[in-house]
């Protein structure tokens, strides 16, 4: 069965500071996966998604990024953390051609 | 522009009896329908989805019925447990390997 591993599971980071989140998947081969975030008290939102090794389509713009150097590994970066950069990063995928999406545990990330 | 809406925010039931959880949509794109289930500080768990050709689909105590001509689909659970305590979120996608639009959430407490 699939598994979808996110460390560091909180972090709390100044601002200004680097980030570098890290999802890998496992019982599963060339999945799209998924980055969104959950702020306080709002629903979840599309970061970015990814189709394969290397391709990243961004959904809406900010101050992060994300690569896919593997195809079960997805990273979430930024080089300057915001104070709105703080909430629930959750890490999803989905198999080819499937509506449905699984989620990781997600990392809940404090920024101050 | 929401384009799905989760309008109440909470739902309070006893133990045994029927919980339904609304959602209205805007987008007609949207061809497939799901509903997640979370825990504080954990991933949403897929509970069950629908597609935009059926109105009505069963899994054990959760069943989702898709009015197309209203917008509006509806969770229920019966006979509601309080391990069903979390928050529920509805969510729609148009095509597969696609971007998930969630609402906000609806918080279901279960009474003893």
């Amino acid at each position: 069965s699939q598994t979808i591993h996110q460390w560091p599971a909180t972090l709390v980071q100044p601002v200004g500071s680097p980030l570098s989140l890290e999802c890998t998947v496992e019982g599963t081969s060339n999945p799209n996966l998924y980055w969104y975030r959950q702020a306080a008290g709002r629903g979840l939102q599309l970061l970015f998604y990814s189709v394969g090794i290397g391709q990243i389509s961004s959904e809406v713009p900010q101050n992060l990024s994300a690569s896919r150097p593997q195809d079960r590994q997805f990273i979430l970066s930024s080089k300057k953390l915001l104070l709105s950069d703080s909430g629930f990063y959750l890490c999803a995928l989905s198999g080819a051609s499937s509506y449905e999406q699984y989620f990781g545990p997600g990392t809940r990330l404090t920024v101050t | 522009d929401q384009q799905v809406k989760q309008n109440s925010p909470s739902l309070s039931v006893q133990e045994g009896r029927i919980s339904i959880l609304n959602c209205d949509y805007t987008n007609s794109m949207f061809d497939y329908f799901l509903w997640y289930k979370k825990y504080p500080a954990e991933g949403p768990t897929f509970l069950i989805s629908i597609s935009s050709i059926k109105d009505k689909n069963e899994d054990g105590r959760f069943t989702v019925f898709l009015n197309k001509s209203a917008k509006h689909l509806s969770l229920h659970i019966v006979p509601s447990q309080p391990g069903d305590s979390a928050v529920y979120f509805c969510a729609g996608i148009s095509g597969a390997n696609s971007k998930l639009t969630f609402g906000k959430g609806i918080t279901l407490s279960v009474r003893p």
